[in-house]
């Protein structure tokens, strides 16, 4: 079975700073990693995934995320926080399901909070 | 434009009434989805078909039917509605294996 546990349920930065979300992740087989981004009263949008290539994964809007296989982590990155990242970010791992289609678990979510 | 699209947008109805929400997808994609996102945020699968075929029903009461009337459409129809429903629905869909497209949600409000 697998499982994602995002280890802080808000986060709260100041504009321009560093953001860290963390992320670790259980799962019996070799996982696709993906964050998500949902803001206030909209869907999910995409914001990277991880599919076994490169560990180092860049998305859309200056994020990027690492997966660290040792320490089953995927944590996202941001060097610099702007106002328009304050949203709700969701770790998703994804296993294969019968060759078709995929079975997502999502973490719980963390709030980022941006200060101006 | 090419998108996942729900309707409706906002439900709110009565306990113990049915009611429908509508997912649709013009990608192309073999694989279709049901999420449910309760008053917490958490984002648990519901249903998923492939081709019209379902392959993964997660522990739901079988008062919600999912129907899948060809390969871009994947109704969710609920029945004898309870509280306890109230919820954002998210529809999604993928190729087979890759990347989910989600929908913009269903907030549905049962009172």
């Amino acid at each position: 079975a697998q499982s994602v546990t995002q280890l802080d349920s808000h986060v709260s930065v100041s504009e321009g700073t560093p953001v860290l979300l963390r992320c670790n992740y259980s799962s019996s087989y070799s996982p696709s990693l993906f964050w998500y981004v949902q803001h206030p009263n909209k869907g999910l949008q995409l914001l990277l995934k991880y599919t076994s290539a490169a560990t180092l994964v860049k998305g859309i809007n200056g994020f990027e995320a690492e997966f660290k296989k040792s320490e089953t982590s995927f944590h996202l990155t941001k060097p610099s926080a702007h106002m328009s990242d304050a949203a709700e970010y969701f770790c998703v791992v994804s296993d294969r399901v019968r060759n078709a289609g995929n079975m997502l678990t999502f973490g719980g979510g963390t709030r980022l909070m941006v200060k101006p | 434009d090419t998108a996942v699209s729900q309707t409706p947008k906002y439900l709110v109805t009565q306990m113990g009434n049915d009611k429908s929400i509508k997912c649709e997808q013009n990608l192309g994609h073999d694989t279709m989805y049901w999420y449910k996102q309760d008053s917490k945020k958490f984002l648990k699968i519901m249903f998923s078909y492939n081709n019209k075929e379902l392959i993964i029903n997660e522990t739901v009461p079988n008062r919600f039917s999912p129907k899948s009337p060809d390969k871009a459409h994947l109704n969710l129809h609920i029945n004898s509605l309870e509280l306890g429903d109230s919820a954002v629905y998210f529809c999604a869909s993928s190729p087979t294996g890759e990347q989910e497209y989600f929908g913009p949600g269903t907030r549905l409000l049962v009172l």
